[in-house]
């Protein structure tokens, strides 16, 4: 199946600080992207989707300036949590969709990213 | 709007049989899938139905009622390795909603 990486797969940081969270597909291109955040014992909520080459569209709720998404190239999307508070601390999981459908039905998840703001 | 619902905790014993089950209410549709999520791991991909039906992968099998949006998870003889969280997500268009999930405990 097609593999997904992330990168930090842990970060602590202080209040204030900014995170960048970066999420590859190692074997395939994508050029839609997902970012999840998902808190303990909680389901994952969708945050934003990952255009290649456009902006991201955001959930409703989800602030744009807060969480800064760039997806540069058709492997490579970046999410960056800006001035982290402690109630932004979460697992942050980003995916995408199988190659060639991307409108079907299985997802390729990234091993997540556990965000701790101090 | 779309919402899922999925009980909150299934326990079972080494070997049985369990049916997770999930109701949705969506503005629209395009299928049904199951996901695993070992604790502080990411979700993995377990089946997808699309048209009314069982699917069968193995151990785990899946079923579709469009008519009452209604589908299930079925796993076959349970393994210790089996208890996790499992969701049901609704793929709408390219996005995907997942429910609440299922914390499945098997016991020995």
């Amino acid at each position: 199946g097609a593999v997904v990486s992330q990168h930090p797969s842990r970060v602590i940081c202080k209040s204030g600080t900014s995170v960048k969270i970066e999420c590859r597909s190692l074997d395939f291109q994508a050029t839609t992207m997902f970012w999840y955040r998902q808190f303990p014992k909680q389901s994952l909520m969708l945050m934003a989707t990952s255009n290649e080459g456009s902006k991201a569209t955001y959930e409703q709720g989800v602030e744009k300036d807060k969480f800064l998404i760039n997806h540069a190239s058709l492997t490579l999307s970046t999410l960056t949590v800006t001035s982290a508070h402690p109630e932004d601390s979460s697992f942050y999981i980003c995916s995408a969709p199988q190659p060639g459908q991307e409108g079907g039905n299985e997802q390729f998840f990234g091993p997540g990213t556990r965000l701790t703001v101090l | 709007g779309q919402s899922l619902e999925q009980p909150s905790e299934v326990t079972a014993v080494e070997g049985a049989i369990v049916q997770i089950n999930c109701t949705y209410q969506t503005s629209g549709f395009y299928g049904l899938s199951w996901y695993q999520q070992h604790d502080g791991g990411a979700p993995t991909f377990l089946s997808y139905n699309a048209l009314d039906g069982l699917e069968e992968t193995g151990r785990f099998s899946s079923f579709l009622s469009r008519s009452d949006s209604y589908g299930y998870l079925l796993l076959q003889e349970l393994q210790m390795k089996d208890s996790a969280s499992y969701f049901c997500a609704v793929a709408h268009g390219q996005n995907f909603v997942f429910g609440p999930g299922t914390r499945l405990s098997v016991l020995p």
